[in-house]
């Protein structure tokens, strides 16, 4: 069954320091999603991208965060100068279409010393 | 703002009792409700969708939907240990169907 797969599945990095997560959605989904979830709190929206473009941000999304699909599989999310704040599992997530449900990947652990 | 509230538990049953998880959302124009489990360290998962108002069964699981009361329900019939999670009940939101709300979830656990 085709999913959703991340990478790294762990990321330890220096605050100040730019990130990438990576993400390859499954093949035939065009709605891509990055959540993120915060030890013991809920998952919460970052972004929505389709057709090469962001559909949807939340306000957590701001300057520092960045979407892109730079080839016909991959789906990226950076940030470039981590906080300590962003100490979180990041999450991506894909769909066939936007009304229908999301499949979620497994996570990437991301920890900002 | 837009939310999703959930009891956050812990709710405790025991095993082959009957769980009722419950869910109410502010975005009266909603159209799709989600129900996902999520085991601690894991992605959330998905176990139901419902989009019109009554119940959907699926299996051991019904999710109920009162679109008038902004209301989701999710009842587990014959509760395993593995059912053992975090349940979160997701919607989107109509003026943006791109964009999900998570609840906090509900922290469910199965005495054997």
């Amino acid at each position: 069954e085709p999913e959703v797969t991340q990478t790294p599945s762990h990321q330890v990095t220096q605050m100040g320091q730019e990130v990438i997560l990576r993400c390859v959605p499954i093949s035939n989904h065009l709605y891509f999603y990055w959540y993120r979830q915060i030890l013991g709190q809920k998952v919460e929206f970052l972004v929505s991208f389709y057709n090469n473009e962001i559909s949807e941000k939340s306000e957590i999304f701001d300057d520092q965060f960045s979407v892109e699909r730079p080839d016909g599989s991959n789906f990226t999310l950076k940030i470039r100068s981590t906080k300590l704040e962003d100490s979180a599992m990041y999450f991506c997530a894909s769909t066939p279409d936007r009304e229908e449900t999301q499949y979620f990947g497994p996570g990437t652990r991301l920890l900002v010393l | 703002q837009k939310e999703v509230e959930q009891n956050s538990g812990p709710l405790s049953v025991p095993e082959g009792a009957i769980a009722s998880l419950n869910c109410t959302y502010s975005d009266r124009g909603s159209q799709s409700f989600f129900w996902y489990r999520q085991y601690s360290g894991k992605s959330p998962e998905l176990i139901m969708f419902i989009y019109s108002n009554g119940d959907k069964e699926d299996g051991r699981f019904t999710a109920q939907l009162n679109k008038a009361s902004q209301y989701v329900s999710l009842l587990i019939r014959d509760s395993q240990p593995s059912d053992s999670a975090t349940y979160l009940c997701a919607v989107n939101l109509k003026t943006s169907y791109d964009k999900v709300i998570f609840g906090p979830g509900t922290s469910l656990s199965v005495i054997p």
